[in-house]
């Protein structure tokens, strides 16, 4: 298994461009969610997924779009960047969205945007 | 959004000593409480997942245990080596919702 992949690694944007995040995971499980890392903030949920088709809003949903179409595949949009969405993005999976099950995080992508 | 608070938000030992961190989280509606360890420029992997009051779970070196009646969680490490530092974080929840986390650092 590839576990959780995400791309890109790195992406620079300047402030008002759109892109996406991809996230996949290879083993089959029903919860996925996005957090962002900022220095000091520790790592904070912006969006999470319980199954295809249901997502909702996390610590701080503002600027992001998510959706679930598989099980998956969890893309993460940013529709206008902006400078306060430079950060590192992190996408993760459990097999079920209880809490009871580890969470799997994925490498990891660094943005920035200027 | 529930509150997940750690302490200290950073620590320094030396080689050998033993330490620990506390997680504090709400005791109302508790699903679970879940350890990451962090190193720098790689992702969090976790450590437990915990879910019965009173439970302590173990790793080599490594233990934690669980009071979900007061909300709160300790992280021990005996005889800490260099390889410890890290950062470690403790989140809860059914989405999970991580506390800022626990530096260490591990002089040799």
């Amino acid at each position: 298994n590839a576990g959780v992949t995400q791309t890109p690694k790195f992406q620079v944007l300047k402030t008002g461009q759109s892109m996406t995040l991809q996230c996949a995971q290879d083993m089959n499980h029903e919860y996925m969610s996005w957090y962002r890392q900022d220095p000091g903030m520790g790592l904070r949920l912006i969006h999470y997924s319980v199954g295809a088709g249901i997502t909702d809003q996390g610590e701080v949903p503002n600027g992001y779009n998510v959706s679930r179409s598989t099980t998956e595949d969890f893309p993460l949009r940013l529709l206008s960047a902006a400078p306060s969405q430079t950060s590192v993005y992190f996408c993760a999976s459990s097999l079920q969205a209880s809490g009871a099950y580890e969470q799997y995080f994925g490498p990891g992508t660094r943005l920035t945007v200027t | 959004i529930l509150n997940v608070e750690q302490s200290p938000q950073s620590l320094h030992v030396q080689e050998g000593d033993s330490t620990n961190f506390t997680c504090s989280f709400p005791s109302s509606n508790f699903y679970a409480l879940h350890w990451y360890r962090w190193e720098t420029a790689k992702s969090p992997e976790a450590l437990f997942v915990m879910t019965l009051n009173g439970d302590e779970k173990k790793k080599g070196r490594i233990s934690a245990t669980l009071n979900t009646k007061e909300g709160y969680s300790y992280l021990y490490i005996k005889g800490s080596q260099p390889e410890d530092s890290a950062t470690y974080l403790c989140a809860s929840g059914t989405a999970l919702i991580f506390g800022k986390g626990t530096t260490l650092s591990v002089s040799s």
